[in-house]
């Protein structure tokens, strides 16, 4: 049974850029998370892919966007990008079936991205 | 808006014994729940143990123990017998009963003594 995976591993972009990373899910989870882990910190939650929608965001700008398949794979698209935006980006799954859930989050090995 | 706060930034113990590692949290909701991740060298992020608010029992998971404190808001990790594949930073984190963000602290990094 696959677990979360996410690509690509490790990527550099330059400042201004756009960049994607993409996640799909453990099988049979249909909710998605992304969270953004600056070196020291630890992780930020971004947001929320439920049915291919977002439910939930936490406190990141408009620059952050992103996007869930009928698959239940997601993207998360970073626009005009910063130098602060060097991070582990990490991909988390579970299955919700609405947003009350006490479910297991499983987590990806994440996305380096660094932004020079 | 809910915080979590990890007082220990570093925690060493000897191979075999045991280690607490604290955890506070502030929030106004009663409908919640409590995580420790273990965060090893590869990055990814693996649920230890977990806690939901309603129950008065403390979670156990092998080796691995909470103290849950709710009136005290507090959510401390045990881990007994410790090993060498203990050695991780770990991260406490809140999630709301009625949404699926999790609120995570600054981390512990553990150390093991062999």
């Amino acid at each position: 049974d696959a677990g979360v995976t996410q690509s690509p591993t490790h990527l550099i972009k330059t400042r201004g850029q756009q960049v994607t990373l993409r996640c799909s899910p453990k099988s049979g989870h249909d909710t998605v998370s992304w969270y953004q882990q600056a070196l020291g910190q630890g992780p930020q939650f971004i947001f929320q892919y439920y049915e291919e929608e977002e439910r939930q965001r936490g406190n990141f700008p408009d620059r952050f966007s992103g996007h869930q398949f009928p698959n239940y794979s997601s993207e998360l698209n970073v626009n005009a990008l910063l130098l602060g935006d060097s991070a582990l980006y990490l991909c988390a799954s579970s299955l919700t079936r609405g947003l009350r859930s006490g479910n297991t989050i499983y987590f990806g090995e994440g996305s380096w991205l660094t932004v020079v | 808006a809910q915080t979590v706060t990890q007082s220990q930034p570093e925690m060493s113990v000897q191979e075999a014994e045991t280690v607490t590692l604290s955890c506070t949290y502030d929030t106004s909701e009663s409908d919640y729940y409590l995580f420790w991740y273990k965060q090893p060298p590869s990055r990814q992020m693996i649920l230890v143990i977990r806690q939901e608010a309603y129950k008065q029992q403390n979670a156990t998971e092998n080796r691995f123990s909470v103290n849950f404190q709710k009136a005290a808001k507090s959510f401390s990790l045990k881990i007994s017998d410790s090993q060498l594949g203990d050695a991780a930073m770990y991260f406490c984190a809140y999630r709301s009963g009625g949404a699926d963000g999790l609120t995570f602290g600054k981390g512990t990094h553990l150390i093991i003594q062999p």
